[in-house]
């Protein structure tokens, strides 16, 4: 059964603390992304991964950081710097090359930061 | 930096109502366009999507868009709504690379 795995589905964690997101995918996608949803604002580009060993800052990069050692996965950590991190996390993926680019959604993460 | 402008934050409706809501980018060259939707509970999904061809666009559950190059426009229809429409849904556009730029989403309410 393919797709996009995320764990958590819900995270609490207390401020100042650093904290790990998971996304895993099986679709063989080479590009992967990191979104943020909050009310009102649709969905935010964090950072994202067009290939292993390589990724990008998006809009709202500071505060995050990410790693991408493995094609199946790009974990996402939330830094102390990271000043409003209480959100809901989604993460994608896609085939970049051609004309056919559409993004799979995982189920997503809610952080709660207290 | 490209936009993406969803005029209506929240919508309700009866069953059986004609729904149509507002997309608006701002970009003045090629771009690929989509209208995604999640459910309650559930995945963000892709409802249709426009690359090149006929402007009008027909996804999935009754839904279709209509691509108007001169209004920047990508307006989401459907004709007649079930409770199950429920959801929000977000408009997003591809211009350059492989980043989306969603809107801010509209939360339709279909009252049974």
């Amino acid at each position: 059964d393919g797709g996009i795995t995320q764990s958590p589905k819900y995270l609490f964690r207390k401020e100042g603390q650093n904290v790990t997101l998971s996304c895993e995918q099986n679709l063989n996608h080479d590009a992967m992304y990191w979104y943020r949803q909050d009310p009102g604002q649709g969905l935010r580009l964090i950072y994202y991964s067009q290939i292993v060993n390589d990724f990008q800052k998006g809009d709202i990069a500071e505060g995050y950081s990410v790693s991408r050692e493995k094609k199946e996965s790009f974990p996402l950590t939330v830094t102390s710097a990271q000043k409003n991190p209480t959100a809901f996390y989604l993460c994608a993926s896609s085939i970049p090359s051609g004309s056919y680019n559409e993004q799979f959604f995982g189920p997503g993460t809610r952080l709660t930061v207290l | 930096a490209q936009s993406v402008s969803q005029h209506n934050h929240h919508v309700i409706l009866s069953e059986a109502a004609s729904l149509e809501l507002g997309c608006n980018y701002s970009y003045g060259g090629t771009v690929n366009l989509f209208w995604y939707v999640q459910y309650p509970g559930q995945h963000l999904q892709l409802l249709l999507k426009y690359f090149s061809g006929d402007p009008l666009v027909k996804g999935i559950k009754g839904f279709e868009a209509e691509f108007i190059k001169s209004k920047f426009s990508f307006n989401l229809r459907k004709p007649s709504v079930q409770w199950s429409d429920t959801a929000e849904y977000f408009c997003a556009v591809r211009a350059a690379g492989n980043k989306l730029t969603f809107g801010g989403g509209t939360r339709v309410l279909v009252k049974p």
